[in-house]
């Protein structure tokens, strides 16, 4: 499995834009990048999934370059109920899943 | 609702005791998943069941015994555990576990204090 990299935590503020990057240096070819979320005390939760280029949902957005070596999580106007940890997560598309997490971005959104 | 149901939320235990945490899938999914999440760590994954098989055992130790009686059913049966296993045990499902496209969908987890 690719080893993702991501930065430990980062702070905002309510309305603006946050992008988490994440980098997966040994992304294999049909390997897929997934991003999920978790509050305190609650189990993470699917956010979103791509293979390339772009991909939005009603929650975020995920930005992948052509190379794949890295991607970018998006969050349009963050709001305080953001606050959490965001994993990023290279998945097989083949074989059977052992997700790994890592530790993930600890995300804080302040007023 | 997650689809995905954990009881009990809470749980206190000495370490002479027998426990059973147990989950519930809604979802129709056939894989099942234990994971351990203690403080300021990583989730680590414990056990994978694909339709009531272990498919998956992470070198855990035989203090923790799963049980996957069917499909929507997954039980951790925990008998003289340490302090230090006191964690948060999260329990998933996901539709089919060989493919990128099936999500895990996680409960909210059992806080388990070993004393």
């Amino acid at each position: 499995l690719a080893k993702t990299t991501q930065p430990i935590s980062m702070d905002s503020y309510e309305g603006q834009e946050v992008n988490i990057t994440c980098s997966h240096n040994n992304i294999a070819t049909n390997d897929y990048i997934t991003w999920y979320q978790q509050f305190p005390s609650q189990g993470p939760r699917f956010i979103i999934q791509g293979y390339k280029t772009k991909v939005t949902n009603e929650v975020a957005s995920l930005f992948i370059p052509a190379d794949r070596k890295s991607s970018t999580l998006s969050l349009p106007r963050v709001s305080l109920s953001d606050t959490a940890v965001y994993y990023c997560l290279v998945v097989m598309n083949t074989g059977f899943q052992k997700l790994v997490f890592g530790t993930g971005t600890r995300l804080l959104v302040s007023p | 609702e997650t689809g995905v149901t954990q009881t009990p939320r809470h749980l206190v235990m000495g370490m002479t005791n027998k426990k059973s945490l147990k989950c519930e899938q809604h979802l129709g999914h056939n894989a099942m998943y234990w994971y351990k999440q203690s403080a300021k760590k990583p989730l680590e994954l414990m056990f994978v069941y694909s339709l009531e098989e272990r498919v998956e055992n992470n070198s855990v130790p035989s203090r923790f015994s799963p049980e996957c009686p069917n499909s929507s059913h997954l039980f951790l049966h925990l008998h003289t555990l340490q302090p230090e296993d006191s964690a948060l045990y999260l329990c998933a499902s996901s539709q089919d576990g060989s493919t990128a496209a099936s999500p895990l969908h996680f409960g909210n987890g059992t806080r388990l204090t070993v004393t």
